[in-house]
């Protein structure tokens, strides 16, 4: 079974600052899919990014970036120019690919920006 | 855009009475939508899986005759809490995934928060 994991429970950073969030899963699958969502205290779930574990180019999203090492098992999030919005619950997510699309998530990251 | 609505997005009832969830995908047809329940300070639970014109796969531990989920278009799917108790008491999310294309991302509707009294 694949699990996934984040070992931050909570991160607080000054605004402006650079903040990597840390994601490690665990899977024998070769292809699969990965997601950082954003949830904040509206509670509204946001897609920030995905990767697919076949490319091997890091995917990004203006200031948001992966380190993806897949011999590792590691899906790092780097958040650059950290704002004030950017205030919220990070989940790491992972997909088989060809499955019942469902999500494995990790148990979140509480990130606060301070200004 | 991938734009998922839900209704109500807050609700407050009597301990017995039933409750709908509805969850919508405004601009997009929806193959699959998820059910999720998520307690305080906690990750999302997947309550079941939802398929249009079909019957919907419940995870381990939930009851499906409590909680009915019913998935008649591509665009909505429901989610009934019947005789519902306090400790049904949480917040509901839902989620989406495209028809078309590669379908891997899912979208998700802004939750409805549930109160028993």
């Amino acid at each position: 079974a694949q699990t996934v994991t984040q070992s931050q429970p909570e991160m607080s950073v000054q605004e402006a600052e650079t903040v990597t969030l840390s994601c490690t899963y665990d899977t024998s699958e070769n292809n699969y899919y990965l997601f950082w969502y954003k949830q904040p205290p509206s509670r509204q779930m946001i897609l920030v990014i995905r990767q697919e574990a076949y490319k091997q180019q890091n995917a990004t999203e203006n200031r948001f970036s992966v380190n993806f090492q897949k011999a590792a098992k590691s899906f790092s999030l780097k958040i650059s120019d950290s704002q004030l919005g950017d205030t919220a619950m990070y989940f790491c997510a992972f997909m088989k690919s060809h499955s019942n699309y469902q999500l494995i998530w990790g148990a979140g990251t509480k990130l606060i920006i301070k200004p | 855009g991938a734009v998922v609505s839900q209704h109500p997005s807050r609700v407050i009832c009597k301990s017995g009475t039933s409750v709908k969830i509805e969850c919508r995908s405004l601009d997009f047809q929806a193959t699959t939508m998820f059910w999720y329940r998520q307690f305080p300070k906690q990750s999302l639970m997947l309550m079941a899986t939802s398929n249009e014109g079909s019957k919907a796969t419940y995870e381990q531990g939930v009851e499906k005759d409590k909680f009915l989920i019913n998935h008649a278009s591509l665009t909505l799917s429901t989610l009934t809490v019947t005789s519902a108790h306090p400790e049904d008491s949480s917040f509901y999310i839902c989620s989406a995934r495209k028809a078309s294309g590669s379908g891997e991302t899912q979208y998700f509707g802004p939750g409805t928060r549930l109160l028993v009294l």
